[in-house]
């Protein structure tokens, strides 16, 4: 089952910063925390990955907070093209299996 | 990045007939591939582990009998409805993980199903 907590919904400016928190207070010391994103139907998408140090490559940026209880997707220049549905996994104790929670559903406004 | 693709991308049938999804993993080998459902609105919902050579692990509630899983090589996984129902119409997704030492997975574009 799904760990992971996030806000169903958000909406940011086109151009602006988007910034999507997840909660993950039960992760374990060694899993992953994982982000991908589903544009409407197709499938997932990965977009980062992080451990503990904060990642980032030319898709987004994963602030990880200390104690790993949750983290925080940045999109630093959001476009219309990020609308999708945001998902964070944790594969802790899943034998590595993704269980996808509800995720949010980020809509970038004009 | 590593690509999977699915066939067919959308599917009907009528009411009582089996389907097959082909999803593969054009780039890399996959000796574990996953399959997924998804309903309008909702969030995927893993429904079993394709393991190459041996049985799929299925997911509570998901009846074996009803979807096969078949994963005869390490590029290819099947997965069968059998007589396919209304109930059954969803968007099948499967995925493959990364052979890179971490469980990155990557995803096929979904295959559409309705049963008419």
């Amino acid at each position: 089952d799904a760990k992971t907590t996030q806000p169903p919904s958000m909406d940011c400016a086109e151009g602006r910063a988007a910034n999507l928190p997840c909660n993950h207070s039960t992760i374990s010391g060694n899993e992953y925390v994982y982000w991908y994103r589903q544009i409407h139907s197709q499938g997932p998408q990965y977009i980062i990955h992080g451990l503990k140090n904060n990642e980032t490559n030319e898709m987004a940026s994963l602030i990880i907070t200390e104690d790993r209880k949750s983290s925080t997707l940045i999109l630093p220049h959001a476009t219309l093209r990020d609308t999708a549905v945001y998902y964070c996994i944790d594969t802790s104790n899943t034998g590595n299996q993704f269980y996808f929670g509800t995720g949010t559903s980020l809509t970038v406004i004009p | 990045g590593a690509v999977v693709s699915q066939h067919p991308s959308w599917v009907i049938c009528k009411s009582g007939t089996s389907v097959k999804i082909e999803c593969r993993s054009l780039d890399f080998q996959a000796t574990t591939m996953f399959w997924y459902r998804q309903f309008p609105k909702q969030s995927l919902m893993l429904m079993a582990t394709s393991n190459e050579g041996s049985k799929a692990t299925y997911e509570q509630g998901v009846e074996k009998d009803k979807f096969l899983i078949n994963h005869a090589s390490l590029t290819l996984s099947t997965l069968t409805v059998t007589s396919a129902h209304p109930e059954d119409s969803s968007f099948y997704i499967c995925s493959a993980p990364s052979t890179s030492g971490l469980w990155t997975q990557y995803f096929g574009p979904g295959t559409r199903l309705l049963v008419l």
